[in-house]
């Protein structure tokens, strides 16, 4: 059972271009996150994801940024015209079930790391 | 709002001994915590996660507690060893029925040989 892919592992743009980052969860997980993590800061929520659904995307910035979690294939996570302070550790996790008292551990991928120049 | 803060920001001990890792947590309405550790350019791999009716979790030379009613939560690892140096995180649920996570600073930890 593979773990949480990511792809591309490393991502550079230039300003004004646009990034596409993408997730596949781990087999039999309905249930992804993405996070940020900018230099030497911690990691922070953007947004979650069921398939075909936005369920929270309040961690998300208002403009260029964008989400989807199809019904076949992987989660995107899309920017646009990115800008230098875009420039992070972009960080997918996955889950197979959501609150209650299941077992809800979070596993998360190797990361995209975007450089914008 | 959740806030977690983890102390120290950075730790150096000798191979060999034990030590201790500090998570602390500002809402006790939690229903998990879970301690990842993160190599430097790597993801993040899930060490433990303790349910919030369990008080420990323990995995080979690791421990974690959870008092929630403190708010706070311990790493502890046992007979350190350099393999172990790394970024240690611990992170909460948001608010129940959600997993978006809250995540500490972490705290660099050295292993010297």
């Amino acid at each position: 059972n593979a773990g949480v892919m990511q792809n591309p592992r490393h991502l550079v743009r230039r300003r004004g271009q646009e990034a596409r980052l993408r997730c596949s969860p781990m087999k039999g997980h309905s249930h992804v996150y993405w996070y940020r993590q900018l230099p030497e800061e911690g990691l922070k929520f953007m947004v979650y994801l069921q398939k075909e659904n936005i369920i929270d995307e309040s961690g998300m910035p208002k403009e260029r940024f964008s989400a989807e979690f199809p019904k076949e294939g992987p989660s995107i996570l899309r920017i646009q015209q990115v800008v230098r302070g875009d420039s992070a550790a972009y960080f997918c996790a996955s889950s197979i079930s959501t609150g209650g008292t299941t077992n809800t551990e979070a596993f998360f991928g190797q990361g995209t790391r975007l450089t914008v120049v | 709002k959740q806030e977690v803060t983890q102390i120290p920001a950075a730790l150096s001990v000798p191979e060999g001994e034990n030590l201790v890792l500090n998570c602390s947590f500002t809402d006790s309405a939690i229903y998990n915590l879970q301690w990842f550790r993160q190599d430097p350019g790597k993801g993040l791999t899930s060490l433990l996660l303790i349910q919030s009716s369990q008080r420990e979790q323990t995995s080979g030379r690791l421990n974690a507690s959870l008092d929630k009613s403190s708010g706070r939560s311990t790493l502890y690892i046992a007979a350190s060893q350099p393999g172990d140096s790394a970024t240690y995180l611990c992170a909460v649920p948001t608010f129940f029925g959600n997993e978006k996570l809250t995540f500490g600073t972490g705290t660099r930890l050295t292993i010297i040989p």
